[in-house]
């Protein structure tokens, strides 16, 4: 379909390694989203790109992680030296306009299930 | 006191029975607000955007109260394929600002 894909749906790495997320938005949407969900948690929100820049990184946890997106559509979220408690569910959502423009409901992709051995 | 508070539930409720969920929020600036659902080990799914009027869609009632900093969502004639969690979602001020989940009510309907 024309959804929010995400790739790769399942990834299992060793700690300490780095590892790149990719988000294929709706096409048209030009606001893009970052979450992650640990087990039995909410969403907690990572960065927000309106177009290709990111006006709002206030919710990336640490300097490991680092997200771009290029072309006004694909984006890439990437961790570095990867640790165990980064294992989590990394969700992507679009939307067709940015938080500044009222309700703008998000969709969603499946998401990357992230395990850190 | 958490940006946007729900009861963690979860209800269990009778096919057929009437389901209220409460949430509420910490910043008085915020100006969107949205109901999702997610459904175990799935992602979540818009359910319905929260207007000050309040709105209904089919068995789904939203409501919003500015001044308490309150958001409800009813559920009538419950179905076992309501069962799921439901999110309370808050963005903050008008531009760019940070969208905020609650961690979600579970919602348990029983034949």
């Amino acid at each position: 379909g024309a959804g929010v894909s995400q790739s790769p749906s399942n990834k299992v790495t060793e700690k300490g390694k780095d590892v790149e997320l990719r988000c294929d938005p709706i096409s048209g949407h030009t606001a893009l989203y970052w979450y992650r969900q640990s087990l039995g948690q909410g969403l907690e929100f990572l960065i927000y790109f309106q177009g290709n820049s990111a006006p709002d990184k206030s919710g990336l946890p640490s300097d490991r992680f680092s997200a771009e997106r290029t072309g006004g559509s694909v984006s890439t979220l990437t961790i570095q030296r990867t640790q165990q408690e980064d294992s989590a569910v990394y969700l992507c959502a679009s939307s067709l306009g940015g938080l500044s423009q009222g309700n703008q409901p998000q969709h969603f992709g499946d998401g990357t299930r992230l395990s850190i051995l | 006191r958490k940006e946007v508070e729900q009861d963690p539930g979860p209800f269990n409720v009778p096919e057929g029975a009437t389901v209220a969920f409460n949430c509420t929020y910490s910043n008085s600036a915020s100006q969107s607000f949205f109901w999702y659902r997610q459904d175990c080990r799935k992602e979540p799914k818009l359910l319905m955007s929260v207007y000050s009027s309040g709105n209904e869609d089919g068995r789904f009632t939203a409501q919003l109260n500015r001044a308490s900093q309150y958001i409800s969502l009813l559920i009538r004639d419950s179905k076992l394929s309501d069962s799921a969690t439901y999110l309370c979602v808050v963005n903050g001020e008008s531009g760019y600002s940070t969208l905020t989940f609650g961690k979600g009510t579970m919602l348990l309907v029983s034949p």
